[in-house]
């Protein structure tokens, strides 16, 4: 089962405008990560925050993390037509005892040039 | 290349028959993981491995679904038996336990149509 959801399911910008999609997962934490995946391809690792940062940055992409509201954002500024893909959150729970990543359900982004 | 490789990356199979996919994972990686993903979804996970040892199987890998890591490097996953439910991309990734954080590396996958 999913661990929790992607917000907005789906998200159309144009070129040099900044995208924010949102996270929300069920159980605590020990990281989250965001990964990135192009249609029919593999999932590309973009970043991971650990359960005690509340932001971090790594080149256009601008992540936060609210425990207390179990939620992530991921912030991509001046998108480019190569952002265009599929994104999604994945955890690991600490409840479950275990490595295995929990994903959301993805939030589609298109980047029209 | 270092980076985790799968094979084949496309399967076309008729229902009923058996598949056998292979993962090869970063050299260094010891554990290593299975994923299932259907359209539209996030991946879903099946199992995985630390060296050879298969540490834990997901409800969604039925009986007729194996994994095995036999040398502790790379990993096969079989389905017996297919149903056009089992039609999905299988996601191979690795990671270190030696990492301080568990970040996942994946695999470009094997996409699965069963007729």
């Amino acid at each position: 089962s999913q661990q929790g959801e992607e917000d907005p399911q789906a998200l159309s910008i144009q070129e040099g405008e900044n995208a924010t999609m949102n996270c929300s997962y069920k159980t605590s934490i020990n990281n989250l990560q965001w990964y990135r995946q192009n249609s029919g391809r593999g999932l590309v690792h973009l970043i991971l925050i650990r359960s005690n940062e509340r932001e971090k940055h790594s080149g256009r992409l601008r992540v936060t993390l609210d425990t207390s509201k179990k939620s992530s954002s991921l912030l991509i500024t001046a998108s480019r037509a190569a952002d265009t893909a599929s994104y999604f959150c994945a955890t690991d729970a600490v409840s479950y005892n275990t490595d295995k990543l929990i994903f959301g359900t993805g939030t589609r982004l298109q980047v029209f040039p | 290349d270092t980076g985790v490789s799968q094979d084949p990356r496309h399967k076309i199979t008729k229902r009923g028959q058996n598949v056998t996919f292979r993962c090869d994972p970063i050299s260094e990686h010891n554990r290593l993981y299975w994923y299932r993903q259907t359209l539209g979804q996030g991946p879903e996970f099946l199992t995985y491995f630390q060296n050879e040892a298969q540490l834990e199987k997901s409800r969604l890998l039925s009986d007729r679904f194996s994994a095995e890591r036999p040398k502790g490097s790379f990993s096969t996953l079989e389905i017996q038996r297919t149903e056009q439910g089992d039609s999905a991309m299988y996601l191979c990734a690795s990671s270190s336990t030696r990492a301080f954080f568990n970040e996942q590396f994946f695999g470009p996958g094997t996409r699965l149509t069963v007729l």
